[in-house]
């Protein structure tokens, strides 16, 4: 069973700065099936990118996904105030459609 | 807009049954495989159940298998998540998503609350 494993637990950064968030799977994940989600708090999830790096739609340009294989990356440049949330990576390749346990960025 | 709205939690003993209800609308509905996906109480998201578009496969965590059914009325545009033999890890806030490509997440519901407790 694949297993998704995001670092760091807590990302602490100021607005304005750049974050970088990671997610490594355990098992090559077939044809970079790998999606991002943001969270609020006491809201759903919100799609952010899907196959490791497309945008979804409405979603700023200041976020992007890279990666390949068993290692990704969520990057959100210039953080805004209303960035600050949980973020999730998710594998949608085959079942267990697993998630990764999260980030939390927080305001410095 | 297209949207899901889950309905039908609440509280219920340990070892009772309740079941989740999500209304989609503005979509067609039965083009789209649907999951359920729960989130405990300040913990992650966990992948709890999945159907395909005329509901011929499913899929369900190995932590509900057995105990939960996944189940759509295309006709009526409506999701539903028969949950049995609650325990008390049962306890989350279960989320309905739409499945785009290849099982993308999304649109996701607002949640419904299902407390498990004597």
């Amino acid at each position: 069973e694949l297993v998704l494993t995001q670092s760091p637990g807590t990302l602490s950064l100021s607005p304005g700065e750049r974050a970088t968030l990671s997610c490594r799977a355990s098992l090559s994940i077939a044809s970079n099936f790998l999606a991002w989600f943001q969270q609020k708090p006491g809201q759903a999830p919100r799609l952010l990118i899907s196959a490791a790096s497309s945008r979804a739609t409405g979603i700023p340009d200041r976020f992007s996904g890279s990666g390949s294989g068993t290692d990704f990356t969520l990057t959100i440049n210039r953080l805004e105030p209303e960035d600050f949330a949980v973020y999730y990576c998710q594998q949608y390749g085959y079942s267990p459609y697993a998630f990764g346990q999260g980030t939390k960025l927080e305001i410095k | 807009e297209e949207q899901l709205v889950e309905s039908g939690g609440g509280l219920v003993q340990p070892g009772g049954s309740l079941r989740l209800s999500c209304a989609a609308s503005g979509f067609t509905f039965n083009w789209f495989a649907m999951h359920w996906v729960r989130q405990a109480p300040g913990k992650g998201l966990e992948s709890v159940a999945v159907i395909t578009t005329n509901g011929g496969s499913t899929y369900y965590a190995s932590s509900v298998r057995g105990r939960f059914n996944i189940s759509r009325d295309n006709s009526k545009n409506t999701l539903y998540l028969q949950m049995g033999s609650l325990k008390a890890e049962d306890m989350a806030v279960y989320y309905c998503a739409r499945a785009a490509n290849h099982h993308i997440l999304d649109i996701w519901g607002q949640g419904t609350m299902v407390t498990v407790s004597s």
